[in-house]
This record gives C-alpha cells, sequence and structure tokens, in this order.
C-alpha cells in the first residue's frame, strides 16, 4: 500500500520568497516520486521527479526537490517566488517494482504568490 | 505534437444517462488511466491499463467502465450517472519504463450530473 501527504492545502508566499511545500509519502517498497503543477483550467505537468541516483532533483522553472528516504519525504523548494508560480501543485507516488501500475496523488497544495 | 485529447471537455448530463468520456493519445504510450479531480481530495485513480485489452481497478472504480481495444484509446464510460460523479477527470498516459516514466495528461473534463 501506499499514500501521499501533502501538509498544508494552502501556501502564501510574498514573491521573491522562498516557497516550500511539503510531501511525505508511505509505501511499501522503494517509490518513484513525482511532483506535477496544475494552472488554473489546464491539465497537469511533470515538473521534476526522483527515480534513483542523485537524491537532489532539479525541474523545470528552477524548482527542486530533495529525496529524503530516512524521513520519506520529497519536500518541493524555489528559492524565489515569481507570480507565474501560483498554481496547484500535486506530489504523486509509484512503487518502483512489482504494482508499479498504480498511481497515488496527494491532496495537493494550492500555491498564492503575493506580490 | 505529442498530446492527450479528451472529449468533450465540459457535460452536463441528468442521473442515469448513460456516456462516454473520450480519451486518446498518439505518442504509442502503452500505460493509460482515469482519475477524477474534486476539491480536496486531489486525484483519484479510477482505471489505468498496461496495454491492448489489458485494463485494471484503480482506487474508484464504482460507476465506471473503461476499454482499451486500441492502443491509443481509452474511453471512460458511466453506465449510469449520479450525481456524485460530478467532478473533473483527467485521462493521462505514459510509457511503461518501469514505473520511472512520466504521465501526460489531457486537459480535463468538467461533468455535471443533476
Amino acid at each position: 500500500a501506499q499514500s501521499v501527504t501533502q501538509l498544508g492545502s494552502h501556501v502564501s508566499v510574498s514573491e521573491g520568497a522562498l516557497v516550500l511545500l511539503r510531501c511525505n509519502y508511505s509505501s511499501s517498497v522503494p517509490p518513484y516520486l513525482f511532483w506535477y503543477v496544475q494552472y488554473p483550467n489546464q491539465g497537469l505537468q511533470l515538473l521534476l521527479k526522483y527515480t534513483t541516483g542523485a537524491t537532489l532533483v532539479k525541474g523545470i522553472n528552477g524548482f527542486e526537490a530533495e529525496f529524503k528516504k530516512s524521513e520519506t519525504s520529497f519536500h518541493l523548494t524555489k528559492p524565489s517566488a515569481h507570480m507565474s508560480d501560483a498554481a496547484e501543485y500535486f506530489c504523486a507516488v509509484r512503487p518502483a517494482s512489482g504494482g508499479y501500475q498504480k498511481v497515488t496523488f496527494g491532496t495537493g497544495t494550492k500555491l498564492q504568490v503575493i506580490p | 505534437e505529442a498530446q492527450v485529447t479528451q472529449n468533450p471537455r465540459y457535460l452536463i448530463t441528468v442521473t442515469g444517462k448513460k456516456l462516454t468520456v473520450t480519451c486518446s493519445q498518439n505518442m504509442n504510450h502503452e500505460y493509460m488511466s482515469w482519475y477524477r479531480q474534486d476539491p480536496g481530495l486531489g486525484l483519484r485513480q479510477i482505471y489505468y491499463s498496461m496495454n491492448v485489452e489489458v485494463t485494471d481497478k484503480g482506487d474508484v472504480p464504482e460507476g465506471y467502465k473503461v476499454s482499451r481495444k486500441e492502443k491509443r484509446n481509452f474511453p471512460l464510460i458511466l453506465e449510469s450517472p449520479s450525481p456524485n460523479q460530478t467532478s473533473l477527470y483527467f485521462c493521462a498516459s505514459s510509457s511503461l519504463g518501469g514505473g520511472a516514466s512520466e504521465q501526460f495528461f489531457g486537459p480535463g473534463t468538467r461533468l455535471t450530473v443533476l
């Protein structure tokens, strides 16, 4: 079984401030981890993913995330928020072996950027 | 252009009237999936398919059917829709890639069941 917890359904930051969106997962097998972004009235698109290797992964639009196995976390960060970052962000987990067909998403975090 | 298309984008219907939401991808992906998105619940997987004629239930399959007769198409069927199926639906596809592949999402179908 697997699950994803995103702390904070809404996060507000000032333009230029650090963005930190939290994601914790539970998985019985090693997981692949993903962050997706959803802009208003659009589908989801991939920001970044962790599969194997380097635990700090860089994605599009200046975002990055660090896989911490000991903390079962995959938090998303960006050093300086931009107005265009306002969107909803979803963390997702997919097993790396066995039943990798099933994908579990978190409940999402809406990011508001204040000018 | 690589894409996942869904039709219709918006649909208002009445309880019990059968409907089909189509999904098509042009990337030759083996894996396709349907999700519903509800406020506060995120995306929940309804059904997925590993390849033609291979489908399996996700977390919320009740009230839905799917079929995969061709690799590119994965329609979602609601045989007797009910108001609790009012939601935003997304189709997605990916290559198999052992689970590491990203999913590509369609633009969504907003369904209202009266």
